[in-house]
């Protein structure tokens, strides 16, 4: 097991571009979850998904952005017509399982510079 | 209102020494969980430490211990005998039960750099 993958490591894009990035999760791993970190604060969850449903989607995920996972194993997140403001650091991370005390893994991220 | 707050931008500590991050939440939700997660240069976060908001005991994991004091809403970090490999930044995040059980909250992080 590798953990979790993301691909790619770093991105910069012109803006006005579309941009996808691809996470795959620890296999087994039915729960997946998308951040945003930007720079100098906190990662900000942005979309979660339960094998293929996504299951929430946090008010910071506009519509131009999208997520999906099909047959609930590797995520897409892709944004379209990119802004400078989508420039950030976007994790992935998995579960087993759900709960209070679960532990989330994560990947090390794709680093997006929209120019 | 923030859900964590880290008040602590950066530390420095020396090496071998103990270092405490501070970490204050605040929910309404009896029901909740406290995360430390440590993120290096290379950018994943790595989970470092649990503390249940039923928890009786402060948690421990190796090196690190959770100083979980409920009625001031704090969960700071301690790191005993400091390494060089701990300078990193450092997250608290916490779920809280019920509907937002899918999610984690974090704060803005505290950079620890630890001198040789």
């Amino acid at each position: 097991d590798t953990g979790v993958s993301q691909d790619p490591r770093h991105k910069i894009t012109k803006r006005g571009q579309n941009v996808t990035f691809r996470c795959d999760p620890i296999s087994e791993h039915n729960r997946l979850y998308w951040y945003r970190q930007t720079l100098g604060q906190g990662p900000e969850f942005l979309t979660y998904f339960q094998n293929e449903a996504q299951l929430e989607k946090s008010r910071l995920l506009s519509d131009r952005f999208s997520a999906e996972r099909p047959k609930g194993s590797f995520s897409t997140l892709e944004i379209q017509r990119t802004e400078q403001g989508d420039s950030a650091m976007y994790l992935c991370a998995s579960s087993a399982r759900t709960g209070l005390n679960t532990e989330a893994f994560f990947g090390q991220g794709t680093r997006l510079t929209v120019v | 209102a923030q859900k964590i707050t880290q008040t602590q931008p950066g530390m420095f500590v020396q090496e071998k020494e103990a270092v405490t991050l501070d970490c204050t939440y605040d929910t309404s939700d009896p029901s909740y969980g406290l995360f430390w997660y440590k993120q290096p240069s290379s950018g994943e976060m790595i989970f470092l430490i649990y503390q249940g908001s039923y928890d009786q005991q402060n948690a421990t994991e190796g090196r690190y211990s959770l100083n979980f004091q409920k009625a001031r809403k704090s969960a700071n970090l301690v790191i005993s005998a400091s390494q060089l490999g701990d300078s990193a930044m450092y997250f608290c995040a916490m779920r809280e039960g019920g509907a937002g059980a899918n999610n984690l909250f974090f704060g803005t992080g505290t950079r620890l750099t630890v001198i040789p």
